[in-house]
């Protein structure tokens, strides 16, 4: 599976937008991009998945660049619920899941 | 998105014992549900591919006869935890690969939380 790189922890103000970055460079032509999010104490939950275009549901936009070696998932409004460990995941779409250490995003007043 | 439950939340038992935390896919069946392992302040860690009506694969470094899987229909997979030892207290999530039409999700359930006396 080609590898992620995110940043360890961002901060961001309620009811602003938070842009959580991955870099995945090595990204293979059949892998998705994948994030879950997961709060404390609790199993992961899905957010969002694509494979080269950008994608929008009701929790999230993501955003993949063009040669795909990057992506950024938007919480348009962000509450404090929204505090977590974010995890960008790259894998084929038959494959396992296979978590690194995630982006911990602080929700402040 | 798809509802996976884990029972039970939280257990707390002594060493020696085992222990059995049930892995259910509620409103899809599952043919293949995978387990995971968290300690404190850490990432999750696959621990092994449980499919149904077949023997579970098992990552690199976990011992096969300490965690016993068994996925005996498609939407219930169990993990049991032998001669439990306080080294095995963690965080045990599972969760279920979701089949669609064009992809593939996989959903977690909620944890169990296993704590050994």
């Amino acid at each position: 599976d080609a590898k992620t790189t995110q940043p360890t922890s961002m901060d961001c103000a309620e009811g602003r937008a938070a842009n959580l970055p991955c870099n995945h460079s090595t990204i293979s032509g059949n892998e998705y991009v994948y994030w879950y999010r997961q709060i404390h104490s609790q199993g992961p939950q899905y957010i969002i998945h694509g494979l080269k275009n950008n994608e929008t549901n009701e929790m999230a936009s993501l955003i993949i660049t063009e040669d795909r070696k990057s992506s950024t998932l938007i919480l348009p409004h962000a509450t404090l619920r929204d505090t977590a460990v974010y995890y960008c995941i790259v894998r084929p779409k038959t494959d396992k899941l296979i978590f690194g250490t995630g982006t911990r995003l602080q929700v402040f007043p | 998105g798809a509802v996976v439950s884990q029972h039970p939340s939280r257990v707390i038992c002594k060493s020696g014992t085992s222990v059995k935390i049930e892995c259910r896919s509620l409103d899809f069946q599952a043919t293949t549900m995978f387990w995971y392992r968290q300690f404190p302040k850490k990432s999750l860690m696959l621990m092994a591919t449980s499919n149904e009506g077949s023997k579970a694969t098992y990552e690199q470094g976990v011992e096969k006869d300490k965690f016993l899987i068994n996925h005996a229909s498609l939407t219930l997979s169990t993990l049991t935890v032998t001669s439990a030892h306080p080294e095995d207290s963690s965080f045990y999530i599972c969760s279920a690969l979701e089949v669609g039409v064009r992809e593939e999700t996989q959903y977690f359930g909620p944890g169990t939380r296993l704590l050994v006396l």
